[in-house]
């Protein structure tokens, strides 16, 4: 059974930085688009961004262009998120996600990584 | 920005039928696919590809599609059902992934 556990969340100020990892286990990682979805508290889901496989394709929000950078390491079976000048409104939990390659949905999910941005 | 429409708040008494529905001007180009979310815990796929179910979701689940509006249906409805509901599609132009807003379904 496939596993998703993020990691890297914290507190941090606005205009900072943090990088989120999430390791993965349990499937075939470098044949997965993967994704990163948040949820502010109390919000509904919101799509941050997604990679293709092999890295050759990624697309971002417009809410965090420019600012988050998504990559992966499929030797280490490891997607990452650098957030950089976060907001207040960049508040969420942070949830990685696999996409399965045939069928596009999101079938595992991790338990989210919370991100607390204070001005 | 392309949006997916759902209704905030359904609500439905035990055994009836819920039916929540999605909006959205590419759904007819674009699969959709809908998660259930209960509090304090991560989504659920409940739908993929508009009407498949995975396995280990009842078929009391379901789902079908008329136009640009999708429209997930809980037959039977039991009070462990009551959760939000999420769908998802994808911007035919920019392959953006988008979210609905999400419904809360009660059960009274």
């Amino acid at each position: 059974q496939g596993q998703l556990v993020e990691s890297g969340g914290g507190p941090v100020k606005s205009g900072g930085s943090l990088r989120l990892s999430c390791a993965a286990s349990g499937f075939d990682f470098s044949d997965s688009y993967m994704t990163w979805v948040r949820q502010a508290p109390g919000k509904g889901l919101e799509w941050v961004s997604y990679m293709s496989s092999t890295g050759i394709y990624t697309n971002y929000a417009d809410s965090v262009k420019g600012r988050f950078t998504i990559s992966r390491d499929n030797a280490k079976m490891t997607l990452y998120l650098q957030m950089n000048s976060l907001r207040a409104d960049d508040t969420a939990f942070y949830y990685c996600a696999r996409a399965d390659s045939s069928t596009g949905m999101l079938d595992h999910w991790g338990r989210g990584s919370l991100v607390t941005v204070s001005s | 920005s392309y949006e997916l429409t759902q209704p905030p708040s359904v609500s439905v008494s035990p055994g009836q039928t819920a039916r929540i529905t999605c909006s959205g001007d590419t759904l007819p180009k674009q699969y959709t696919y809908w998660y259930q979310q209960k509090p304090g815990q991560t989504p659920l796929l409940l739908i993929y590809k508009d009407t498949k179910r995975p396995s280990g979701i009842p078929e009391r689940m379901s789902a079908s599609t008329s136009g640009t509006t999708v429209t997930l249906t809980i037959s039977g409805v039991q009070v462990e059902d009551e959760a939000d509901y999420y769908c998802q599609s994808a911007d035919s132009t920019s392959a953006y992934w988008v979210f609905g807003g999400g419904t809360k379904l009660t059960v009274l």
